[in-house]
């Protein structure tokens, strides 16, 4: 069946290092793959996407880095900020029939 | 404003009854979506609909029902055959097409059954 997992639970960073996160997918019957960030008690904000034939896309102080070879997908944060602090969602759109899929959800703590 | 809501925030249900969700969104947007999430877990897709009159199950579908008689109003039915009905629901909706990746996510409805 299809599955859009994360390696990490729980990633602790200080003020201004570089974040990581981490998704591994299963289906590849998706033309993009997406990240959204949840605050705590609300639903989910888009954060960034990338499409199935790229492989990497920059926001702003994000990247998105996808690897079709073995089906992994990043977010990285640059210069990360306490207001950063929220949990971590990575999500694929399917392109037949547009049904969005969510992984588990990867906590992101920000140390002062 | 132009946004999604859901409608109570929080809900409080007997074991036994049914219990529907409000969710409307004044974003002209043809697609809506229904998540259950969990404490500590990801979104789980409960039912989705990508045009008025039409909708599909997504991956835990059994013990709810969706209508969708109007393009702003997918309400979701928690009904008595729901074993396990207490949850954080969301609703979202986005614009229908492969490229339109970003879904609008409503703020939220606690459910609990006491």
């Amino acid at each position: 069946g299809e599955s859009v997992g994360l390696h990490l639970p729980t990633l602790s960073v200080q003020e201004g290092d570089n974040s990581i996160i981490n998704c591994a997918y299963s289906n590849s019957a998706s033309d993009y793959f997406i990240w959204y960030k949840q605050e705590s008690g609300k639903g989910p904000q888009f954060i960034i996407d990338i499409r199935s034939n790229m492989d990497k896309r920059q926001g702003q102080r994000v990247t998105v880095l996808l690897n079709k070879t073995v089906k992994h997908l990043s977010l990285q944060i640059a210069a990360t900020q306490p207001g950063d602090s929220a949990v971590y969602f990575c999500a694929e759109k399917w392109n037949q029939g547009g049904k969005l899929i969510f992984g588990q959800g990867t906590e992101l703590s920000v140390k002062p | 404003d132009g946004g999604i809501t859901q409608s109570p925030k929080y809900l409080f249900r007997k074991e036994g009854q049914n219990v529907t969700l409000s969710c409307e969104q004044n974003l002209n947007h043809d697609a809506m979506y229904w998540y259950r999430q969990d404490p500590g877990q990801g979104l789980r897709l409960i039912y989705y609909s990508q045009i008025v009159n039409d909708f599909q199950k997504g991956d835990i579908a059994e013990g709810y029902s969706v209508s969708r008689e109007k393009k702003e109003s997918f309400p979701l039915t928690v009904t008595s055959a729901q074993k396990n009905p207490t949850a954080f629901y969301l609703c979202a909706s986005s614009t229908q097409g492969p490229q339109d990746t970003e879904a609008f996510f409503g703020q939220g409805t606690r459910l609990t059954v006491v």
